[in-house]
């Protein structure tokens, strides 16, 4: 159980187009689905918390408008990084937190890997 | 907040025993989780403590002092297959988790 899935593992776009990343969990409900961004040899940096049904919570330093955050069912959260430039070439990696679930544990995505030329 | 600080590398002999230890700041504390993460891949969950005390899952161990704000993954029987990032996390009153840096293990043989 627990699964979550991420579309698609990678992408290559060219400077100045969006790119859309969707986060599912496969079987189980997730209330709230988290963004991170790693960089290569750096630890993973939460970028927007989204719960279902709401608007997402960005951490500081993260342009909302720039990282289009939509969590419009239980079990679908999308990543959308508009004007996409060479500096938002990253390891995008959603997570799912269980909202039956006792604990607060949080299953990966495969991650997303951006490249933007 | 939460300050979360664990060693940047490691290395250990094949069929040998590692600890990785990891320290945090105590304020709203609501758990502590290890994450393994191979080169390029997400993170895969591990172990959850939020009591005192040693918790084992087959060659893994976690242990958990909430006094002393204090953490240890413990690998038994080490495999090539466990080199790795090995991330501690806490959740916080914001049910939010905080990772620290990661470890990362390498494993000779």
């Amino acid at each position: 159980g627990a699964v979550v899935s991420q579309h698609p593992s990678w992408v290559i776009c060219k400077s100045g187009t969006s790119v859309k990343i969707e986060c599912r969990s496969l079987d189980f409900q997730a209330t709230t689905m988290f963004w991170y961004r790693q960089f290569p040899k750096q630890s993973l940096m939460l970028m927007a918390t989204s719960n279902e049904g709401s608007k997402a919570t960005y951490e500081q330093g993260v342009e909302k408008d720039k990282f289009l955050i939509n969590h419009a069912s239980l079990t679908l959260s999308t990543l959308t990084v508009t004007s996409a430039h060479p500096e938002d070439s990253s390891f995008y990696i959603c997570s799912a937190r269980d909202g039956t679930a006792s604990t607060d544990t949080q299953y990966f995505g495969p991650g997303t890997r951006l490249t933007v030329l | 907040g939460q300050n979360i600080d664990q060693p940047t590398e490691m290395t250990a002999t094949e069929g040998a025993i590692v600890q990785i230890n990891c320290t945090y700041q105590t304020s709203g504390f609501n758990g502590l989780f290890w994450y393994q993460q191979h080169a390029g891949e997400a993170p895969t969950f591990l172990s959850y403590n939020v009591l005192d005390g040693l918790e084992e899952k087959g060659r893994f161990s976690s242990f958990l002092s909430r006094s002393k704000g204090y953490s240890y993954l413990l690998l038994k029987e080490l495999q090539m297959k466990d080199s790795a990032s090995y991330l501690c996390a806490t959740a916080w009153e914001g049910r939010t988790l905080v990772f620290g840096k990661g470890t990362r293990l390498s494993v000779i043989a």
